[in-house]
């Protein structure tokens, strides 16, 4: 069974400052990884996926995550929060082959920026 | 393109009442999702449907009910609503499996059991 684990429920930092918000996962075989964001009151949106190739994948509104395989880990990163990045933060995985084409999701980060 | 369109956004049930929440989506996707997301809980997957005439259980299947007659409908039922219904529901869709496709969500649909 795939199971993605993010765990921290709540993630604060101050404008400018970096951010990262944690995700682990488990799955048979290779993955394929997801970071989605939520505003509130809103839908899921697609940030940035991992697929194949280099580890570090770059995707919406200056987002960045590494892909680390040793440590089954796919961190979100930005180098420089906005007050605005404030939403709820999704990790997902879902195996390439074999398996369930299904992705399973993490509970969400809620990401704070303080201005 | 509107992408996953889902009504009502809102709605107030008495237990026992049914209602059904429309999805469509005009992406042409084969892979059509409901999940419903409780607070601190993430996202838990009701059911989904691979293409048209074929739909599956997920994870919480229990008081619901779904079809695929078309490509771009995908709605939920529920029979007979109770408290524990109460939520915000999420339509997604995705391309067909063995892409490596993110899903597209709808605004999703809050409703209250009362």
């Amino acid at each position: 069974a795939q199971s993605v684990a993010q765990p921290e429920d709540q993630v604060n930092v101050a404008e400018g400052n970096p951010l990262t918000v944690k995700c682990t996962y488990s799955v048979s075989g290779n993955p394929y990884l997801f970071w989605y964001v939520q505003y509130p009151n809103r839908g899921l949106q697609f940030l940035l996926k991992y697929i194949t190739g280099d580890n570090l994948v770059k995707g919406s509104y200056g987002f960045e995550a590494e892909f680390n395989k040793s440590q089954t880990s796919f961190h979100l990163k930005k180098p420089s929060a906005l007050v605005s990045d404030s939403a709820l933060y999704f990790c997902a995985v879902r195996a390439s082959s074999g398996g369930s084409y299904i992705p399973t999701f993490g509970r969400g980060t809620s990401l704070i920026v303080h201005p | 393109n509107a992408g996953v369109t889902q009504t009502p956004k809102f709605r107030i049930l008495k237990i026992g009442q049914s209602m059904t929440l429309q999805c469509t989506q005009d992406m042409n996707h084969n892979y059509m999702y409901w999940y419903r997301q409780d607070p601190g809980m993430g996202l838990k997957l009701i059911y989904y449907s691979v293409g048209a005439g074929i739909t599956d259980k997920g994870e919480v299947p229990n008081g619901y009910n779904v079809s695929r007659s078309t490509t771009e409908d995908f709605p939920l039922r529920l029979e007979l609503a109770a408290p524990s219904q109460t939520s915000v529901y999420f339509c997604a869709s995705s391309e067909s499996m063995g892409t490596t496709g993110e899903l597209f969500f709808g605004e999703g649909s809050r409703l209250t059991v009362l």
